[in-house]
C-alpha cells in the first residue's frame, strides 16, 4: 500500500544549527511534494513545493531536496531559531491532483536557545 | 485577511446527533477539501470538491457528507455522530487541484 513516513520522534536542536527533517515514501509516484508548517492549535501553512524533475528548491533559510530514486525528501532549516519550533508535514501530490494527496504524520522540531 | 473561516472552533456532541461544520473561503478558489487530523495518523482526506456543484470522496468518507452549492461554502455534515469521529477537522482550499493548500484554523469535535 502507499505510505509516507516522517520521523515520529521530535527533533531537538540548538539555535543556530541546521535542522534536517526526512520524508520517505513507498509504492508511490509523486508528481510533486510539498512541505507545510503547523503550530499547536493552528492549521498547516504551506512552505515549499518541489516537482519530481527538480532536485533542490530554496526559500530564504529553507531548502528542500527530492530524490525519486531513494524515494525521499529532505527539509533543511539553516541558522535555526526558536521561532522555527513547530511540526513540519510533508505531503505527496500525485499526477492526478489533490484528490489523492497524502500527508505524513509530521515531525515536531524544537529549537533550543 | 480572512482566507478560510471554520465554525465552530470547538464542539462537544452526544453520539447520534447530527452536526454540520461550516467552512467559508473568500479567495474564490475553485477547489475545497475537508481533512481530519488524528494523533499519529496525520491529515486524512474526507471529501473534496474541484469546483462548485461537484464533490468527491477522499480516503475516509464514511459517515460524512458534503455539498458545494457555491464557490465560497463547503459544509461538512455528520448525519449521526459516533465517538470515532472525535477529531480535529480542517477545511482547505486551493486555486485548482494542483496548487498549494490554504487551511482554516480547524474545528475540534468531541463525540461522547
Amino acid at each position: 500500500s502507499q505510505k509516507i513516513e516522517q520521523n515520529s520522534e521530535a527533533l531537538n536542536i540548538q539555535e543556530g544549527k541546521t535542522a534536517t527533517l526526512t520524508c520517505n515514501y513507498t509504492n508511490y509516484s509523486p508528481a510533486y511534494l510539498q512541505w507545510y508548517r503547523q503550530d499547536p492549535g493552528r492549521g498547516p501553512v504551506f512552505l515549499l513545493l518541489i516537482r519530481e524533475n527538480e532536485k533542490e528548491k530554496r526559500k530564504e533559510r529553507l531548502k528542500v531536496t527530492f530524490d525519486t530514486t531513494l524515494k525521499q525528501s529532505l527539509f533543511h532549516i539553516t541558522a535555526s531559531q526558536p521561532a522555527d519550533s513547530a511540526t513540519y508535514l510533508c505531503a505527496l501530490v500525485p499526477s492526478g491532483g489533490y484528490n489523492k494527496l497524502i500527508f505524513g504524520a509530521g515531525t515536531r522540531l524544537a529549537v533550543h536557545p | 485577511i480572512a482566507g478560510i473561516t471554520q465554525a465552530p472552533t470547538s464542539q462537544i456532541l452526544a453520539a447520534g446527533r447530527r452536526m454540520t461544520l461550516r467552512c467559508t473561503q473568500d479567495m474564490r478558489h475553485n477547489a475545497m477539501y475537508w481533512y481530519r487530523q488524528d494523533l499519529g495518523l496525520g491529515l486524512r482526506l474526507i471529501h473534496y470538491s474541484n469546483t462548485a456543484g461537484t464533490t468527491g470522496k477522499g480516503e475516509v468518507p464514511d459517515g460524512y457528507s458534503v455539498s458545494r452549492a457555491n464557490t465560497d461554502d463547503f459544509p461538512l455534515t455528520l448525519a449521526s455522530a459516533v465517538p470515532s469521529q472525535t477529531s480535529v477537522y480542517f477545511c482547505a482550499s486551493s486555486v485548482d487541484s494542483t496548487g498549494e493548500l490554504f487551511f482554516g484554523e480547524g474545528s475540534r469535535l468531541t463525540v461522547l
